[in-house]
């Protein structure tokens, strides 16, 4: 089944201990993201990568990292959280490239809900 | 730049009624353009693109979404609200022909059905 996997997909953590999340998928995609989703703010884009190796900053990147070592993996780290980190977070894939055959639609884990105290 | 608005934070329709949920895109090359349903404590499931061709799409869930290039506009429509459909809408749109280009998208609808 194709399907993009996150874990912890509950977390409960203190300020300042370093924690990773992780992403996995199973389609072979050259894309990856990770968004977080606020009340009111809708998705922002955190970080992305559009091939092993590849990583950009989105919208809101400060306080996290990223690395693609593999193409199926994606983990998010947050080397110090604090409590404005507290959010739902979601990693998405996707085919990458351009032209119809290179281009689909984003397929999203089912989220992490992360609480920093 | 790329953007995609959605015009409307909330929409309510009674179950039974037909329901369209606005979307209108920016893009300077080619829109590729995606609808999303967002379900309580769940991920975003995709509902419909598109790519190109046909400017009435179908997805999943009996929904389809009509493209309009002049309107630069790709509603979200159903002929039949169930209440069921009520959850968080959201429009996305990529340029296709540019390889650096990201998904953009839109800050979301909420959809009420109410019965």
């Amino acid at each position: 089944e194709a399907q993009v996997t996150q874990n912890p997909r509950y977390l409960i953590t203190v300020t300042g201990k370093k924690l990773t999340v992780t992403c996995s998928q199973n389609m072979n995609h050259e894309y990856m993201s990770w968004y977080r989703q606020d009340p009111g703010l809708g998705l922002r884009q955190i970080y992305y990568s559009m091939n092993v190796e590849v990583t950009d900053k989105g919208d809101v990147p400060e306080g996290y990292k990223v690395s693609r070592k593999e193409k199926r993996n994606f983990p998010l780290i947050l080397e110090s959280p604090s409590p404005n980190q507290t959010s739902l977070y979601f990693c998405a894939s996707s085919l990458w490239g351009v032209g119809t055959s290179r281009t689909g639609e984003l397929f999203f884990g089912e989220g992490s809900r992360l609480t920093v105290l | 730049a790329q953007s995609v608005a959605q015009p409307e934070d909330q929409v309510n329709v009674a179950e039974g009624n037909p329901l369209t949920v606005k979307c209108t895109y920016s893009v300077s090359g080619n829109p590729y353009l995606f609808w999303y349903v967002q379900y309580p404590n769940r991920g975003l499931q995709f509902l419909l693109k598109y790519i190109t061709g046909d400017n009435l799409v179908k997805g999943s869930y009996g929904f389809e979404a009509e493209f309009n290039k002049s309107q630069t506009s790709f509603h979200l429509k159903k002929p039949s609200a169930l209440v069921s459909d009520s959850a968080l809408y959201f429009c996305a749109v990529r340029d296709g022909g540019n390889y650096g280009q990201n998904f953009v998208f839109g800050p979301g609808t909420r959809l009420s059905v109410l019965p």
